[in-house]
């Protein structure tokens, strides 16, 4: 099973600010077959990011994905007050399919 | 406009079996994968397994595997999560999602809060 460890746990920035959140794999993720995905309290997930670097339709393009193999990055280059919540890798290459712990991106 | 549709929550007692459900509209059931998330309250994601109701193709994590039953009934296309004994360690949220053939998780249900307490 590969095991997907996100970093850092928690990420305090500004809004206008870049976030830059990571996502390792134990071992290479087939594919490159890597989504990000988005949480806010109270709600469902929603996908952003597939295939390590692909909008999904409606995602804004500040949001944007890279890597392959191992590391992989989910980078949102100006944040909005709406893009306050937790992010979530998972691979969907290897199974079972495995997500990441999660990166809150919280407000400083 | 495609939509997967969850069972209400649920508040059983340890021991008691559950079936939960995900019912889709708007895609062809058939032709798609349908998984299962759980989320514990305050935690990350945990991916359970997914069916493929085309050929009934079920897939499990290892965690799940032989703790919960996925299956689908293509006549209502409808998806399922079920349990035989429930554990308190059960309680949480469940999503059901949809995930195209070489794609991640496209579609999610609005989620399905279990209780399980004495």
């Amino acid at each position: 099973e590969i095991v997907l460890t996100q970093s850092p746990g928690t990420l305090s920035l500004s809004p206008g600010e870049r976030a830059t959140l990571s996502c390792r794999a134990s071992q290479s993720v087939s594919n490159n077959y890597l989504a990000w995905y988005q949480q806010k309290p109270g709600q469902s997930p929603r996908l952003l990011i597939s295939g390590a670097s692909t909008r999904a339709t409606g995602i804004p393009d500040r949001f944007s994905g890279s890597g392959s193999g191992t590391d992989f990055t989910l980078t949102i280059s100006r944040l909005e007050p709406e893009d306050f919540a937790m992010y979530y890798c998972q691979q969907y290459g290897n199974s079972p399919w495995t997500f990441g712990q999660g990166t809150k991106v919280e407000i400083k | 406009e495609v939509q997967l549709v969850q069972s209400g929550a649920e508040v059983k007692k340890p021991g008691d079996s559950l079936r939960i459900s995900c019912k889709d509209s708007g895609s062809r059931f058939t032709s798609y994968w349908f998984g299962w998330v759980r989320q514990m309250p305050g935690k990350g994601l945990e991916w359970m397994g997914l069916i493929y109701p085309g050929d009934s193709d079920t897939r499990y994590s290892p965690s799940f595997q032989g703790q919960v039953t996925i299956s689908a009934d293509t006549s209502i296309s409808t998806a399922y999560l079920e349990w035989s004994s429930l554990k308190a360690s059960d309680s949480g949220m469940y999503y059901c999602a949809r995930q195209p053939g070489g794609y991640p998780f496209d579609i999610w249900g609005q989620g399905t809060m279990v209780t399980v307490s004495s």
